[in-house]
């Protein structure tokens, strides 16, 4: 089945303890994601990649770095996380270009106490 | 830089026909996205236009204006189920509005 497999699905941390969220795409896509999701803000993008080795930052970075040393794998690591980085975290995947669209996977919810 | 909005919140009655608008401004262009999100889920593709006009997929539409950087989604025989989430989104990289939230009311 195609599928973007994240994991955790929840997460509860403290402040500074480093952690990281995975990501892993069995469509053999070359563009992923990640976005966060906070109420009345929408959908914002952390960092995305168009191929392996190949990332970029998003509109909010900040706190927050990835990794795309294989195609299929894109995990997002927050180094020391913060109260504001409490929030819903999708990956997605996409063949680059054209109408192509994302896949999401089922989320994350990241509380940082 | 890209702005994208839509109107937060539209509320419908179950069967009728509702209209929901997204204007855009972009430095790049490259098609328009719209997705629906069920609460607590992940968003799911529901159209794409790359053209100016009217794309057609059961009871849901999508419309495009590249000239007046417009797109509306046009939900038809509005059902229960359809009380969701609707994001538009730009690419790319692919970048959404902050959505709006339609509730179909019996």
């Amino acid at each position: 089945e195609a599928q973007v497999t994240q994991n955790p699905r929840y997460l509860i941390t403290v402040t500074g303890k480093k952690l990281t969220v995975t990501c892993s795409q069995n469509m053999n896509h070359e563009y992923m994601s990640w976005y966060r999701q906070d109420p009345g803000l929408g959908l914002r993008q952390i960092y995305y990649s168009m191929n392996v080795e190949v990332t970029d930052k998003g509109d909010v970075p900040e706190g927050y770095k990835v990794s795309r040393k294989e195609k299929r794998n894109f995990p997002l690591i927050l180094e020391s996380p913060s109260p504001n980085q409490t929030s819903l975290y999708f990956c997605a995947s996409s063949w680059e270009g054209g109408g192509s669209p994302l896949h999401f996977g089922n989320g994350t919810r990241l509380t940082v106490t | 830089g890209q702005n994208i909005d839509q109107p937060t919140e539209m509320t419908a009655t179950e069967g009728a026909i509702v209209q929901i608008n997204c204007t855009y401004q972009t430095s790049g262009f490259n098609g328009l996205f719209w997705y629906q999100q069920h609460a607590g889920e992940a968003p799911t593709f529901l159209s794409y236009n790359v053209l100016d006009g009217l794309e057609e997929k059961g009871r849901f539409s999508s419309f495009l204006s590249r000239s007046k950087g417009y797109s509306y989604l046009l939900l038809k025989e509005l059902q229960m189920k359809d009380s969701a989430s609707y994001l538009c989104a730009v690419r790319s990289p692919t970048r959404f509005g902050a959505g709006t939230r339609l509730t179909v009311k019996p």
